[in-house]
């Protein structure tokens, strides 16, 4: 299989928590990206980080990078019902040219 | 930031008949440019890479013949879905690279019936 996995499938937590995603992938890698799809809609993209970082932030955005293990984790801090979503990992597999290699997702719910 | 739009966003055709997805960046050139497959609650899988002037690179298990794709300027690549059947009922995507980052077109859902 091309893709990495990722854990949990699925994760249903309350307004205000935090929501923590992991995903692993098979290749070297220059960055990894992680991806917001909302039900039936297009990609939105959250955050890239590189392969020489290991952890990056935006607003309540938290992505770590462990290259010897070759798993990121997400982190969802303070998590709104507006973040109800399917949120997917992709690799670049050391490519230049764009070509993506997404893992599995994980679908988050978030009650109100 | 880069611009990638697809058309339509969604389709209904009839089982046997084609359909034809475009793809654009609107505000770059791509030389290259990426088609991905996604069924219902499952991840994107990469179809095939869209070349500028010539033949795209199918993913193993994508049929060539079935999925056309031309990528006739450097603007636009489009996928035309042949002989449709209600099994490629699925969501495309289509994505452009810039500088090193991929940029995605809105989709485009495909129900054949």
């Amino acid at each position: 299989s091309q893709q990495g996995e990722e854990d949990p499938q699925a994760l249903s937590i309350q307004e205000g928590e935090n929501a923590t995603m992991n995903c692993s992938y098979k290749t070297s890698i220059n960055n990894l990206q992680w991806y917001r799809q909302n039900s039936g809609r297009g990609l939105v993209h959250l955050i890239l980080i590189r392969s020489n970082e290991r952890e990056k932030h935006s607003g309540r955005l938290r992505v770590t990078l462990d290259t010897s293990k070759k798993s990121s984790s997400l982190l969802i801090t303070a998590s709104r019902a507006a973040d109800t979503a399917s949120y997917f990992c992709a690799t670049d597999g050391r490519s230049n040219t764009g070509k993506l290699i997404f893992g599995q997702g994980t679908t988050l719910q978030v009650k109100p | 930031g880069a611009v990638v739009s697809q058309h339509p966003s969604w389709v209904i055709c009839k089982s046997g008949t084609s359909v034809k997805i475009e793809c654009r960046s609107l505000d770059f050139q791509a030389t290259t440019m990426f088609w991905y497959r996604q069924f219902p609650k499952q991840s994107l899988m990469l179809m095939a890479t869209s070349n500028e002037g010539s033949k795209a690179t199918y993913e193993q298990g994508v049929e060539k013949d079935k999925f056309l794709i031309n990528h006739a300027s450097l603007t636009l690549s489009t996928l035309t879905v042949t002989s449709a059947h209600p099994e490629d009922s699925s969501f495309y995507i289509c994505s452009a690279n810039r500088q090193g980052r991929a940029f995605f077109g809105q989709g485009t859902r495909l129900t054949v019936v």
